[in-house]
């Protein structure tokens, strides 16, 4: 079973909808992040969690919120999907516990396609 | 946001041949991380950097952290089919409190 796991693997979805995608992960790591992979544009931070009680955005928060349920779970919402959120988007934790509180370990993506 | 180059954007290149990409930070980075991505999958870490030039390899690939701290080179030899991916650079500066910048990545295509 994978460390980290997302889901829906894909989903298609019509302009406006309210979407969720969900993260889970079995790692036991405080943080968890959420990042947007668009062709030729590398992975862009969307948001980022430290610990249950903390929520941070990245470069591109708008049109997006998240939910840390719990230090396992970190889903992402669209309120009212658009055409230009179509994209394939990672989750991923890391652990400061560690001492190489950088390195992270990503779940296998969600391909989202919005019509 | 810190800006991170990563060079090339693709290579083509015939099995055996050796591969050089790198990536340079308009800031200093105290991290860098190395990642593979295959059709489908999530970005997998292949090696991390944590001290000016440090070197360390993992296999065919060896990847160096730049003494200015502002780059660093992933080298791949004798590359096989299975290298193929998409490459990533990462950084992580003193002052992001462990948020990673990535580069753009590079396409590597290997020929039989």
């Amino acid at each position: 079973d994978a460390d980290v796991t997302q889901t829906p693997r894909n989903r298609i979805t019509k302009t406006g909808k309210r979407i969720m995608l969900e993260c889970s992960q079995t790692k036991g790591h405080d943080r968890m992040y959420w990042y947007r992979q668009d062709p030729g544009l590398g992975l862009q931070l969307i948001y980022y969690s430290f610990d249950v009680k903390d929520i941070n955005k990245g470069e591109i928060s708008d049109g997006y919120s998240v939910s840390r349920q719990a230090q396992a779970k970190f889903s992402l919402s669209l309120e009212s999907a658009i055409p230009n959120q179509t994209a394939l988007y990672f989750c991923a934790t890391s652990d400061p516990a560690s001492g190489q509180n950088t390195e992270a370990f990503f779940g296998q993506g969600t391909r989202l396609t919005v019509v | 946001g810190q800006q991170l180059n990563q060079s090339p954007q693709s290579m083509f290149i015939q099995e055996g041949e050796d591969v050089s990409m790198n990536c340079t930070s308009s800031s200093i980075f105290n991290t860098w991380l190395w990642y593979k991505q295959e059709p489908g999958e999530g970005p997998v870490l292949l090696i991390a950097l944590y001290k000016a030039g440090e070197l360390t390899s993992n296999g065919r690939l060896t990847a160096q952290f730049g003494i200015t701290r502002k780059d660093s080179f992933l080298n791949i030899s004798a590359s096989i089919p299975s290298d193929v991916g998409i490459y990533f650079c990462a950084g992580q500066g003193g002052s992001t409190l462990g948020r990673l910048y990535f580069g753009r990545g590079t396409q590597l295509t290997v020929w039989p």
